[in-house]
């Protein structure tokens, strides 16, 4: 299957500093990209839908300020986690999704995801 | 999307059948039937999804009833490490559709 590498695998940082989370989309070019949380023992909780070159549409409950996404390329999105507090301590996934035609075929594939600890 | 339902739980035995169930009921015509799975702090894994026919690939099969209100993934000969939790999601396949996770199959697979 196609290949979505997220980077960093694991962050440690202080309250009210900002983290970035970088997804990559290796082997095609992703028309469209999702990021998720999940807490322990819960499920995956999808947070926000971007396409390339647009703005980000967040789910209901997620703070748009908060978790800023940029999907500047089709082959890169980033999530920043401002000014993060130790609630916003998750594991957070992004997804990658290409068209038809991609290497993808319409399939939503999933980074190893980034755990995030902020003390 | 249509919403889907599954058992909690399941165990099976190395080197036997994995039969893994999923009602979906309220599943409209243009909706896909998609199988994940999420091993231990990993991203969730693709394996397999279907439209109205029966799918095999490399690493399961997908059988899906006529009246598609429910599906059965197989794993034909599961090993240990086939030991996650599995996602059964039905998806439209246009526009921005995106995959909604619920709570999943925890399967055991022991020696």
């Amino acid at each position: 299957g196609a290949v979505v590498s997220q980077h960093p695998s694991w962050v440690i940082c202080k309250s009210g500093t900002s983290v970035k989370i970088e997804c990559r989309s290796l082997d095609f070019q992703a028309t469209t990209m999702f990021w998720y949380r999940q807490f322990p023992k819960q499920s995956l909780m999808l947070m926000a839908t971007s396409n390339e070159g647009s703005k980000a549409t967040y789910e209901q409950g997620v703070e748009k300020d908060k978790f800023l996404i940029n999907h500047a390329s089709l082959t890169l999105s980033t999530l920043t986690v401002t000014s993060a507090h130790p609630e916003d301590s998750s594991f957070y996934i992004c997804s990658a999704r290409g068209g038809r035609d991609s290497g993808a075929k319409n399939i939503q594939y999933f980074g190893a995801g980034t755990r995030l600890s902020v003390l | 999307d249509a919403k889907t339902t599954q058992p909690p739980s399941m165990d099976c035995a190395e080197g036997r059948a994995a039969n893994l169930p999923c009602n979906h009921s309220t599943i409209s015509g243009n909706e896909y039937v998609y199988w994940y799975r999420q091993i231990h702090s990993q991203g969730p894994q693709y394996i397999i999804h279907g439209l109205k026919n029966n799918e095999t690939n490399e690493m399961a099969s997908l059988i899906i009833t006529e009246d598609r209100k429910s599906s059965t993934l197989i794993l034909p000969h599961a090993t240990l490490r086939d030991t996650a939790v599995y996602y059964c999601i039905v998806r439209g396949n246009t526009g921005f559709q995106k995959l909604v996770f619920g709570t999943g199959t925890r399967l055991l697979v022991s020696p």
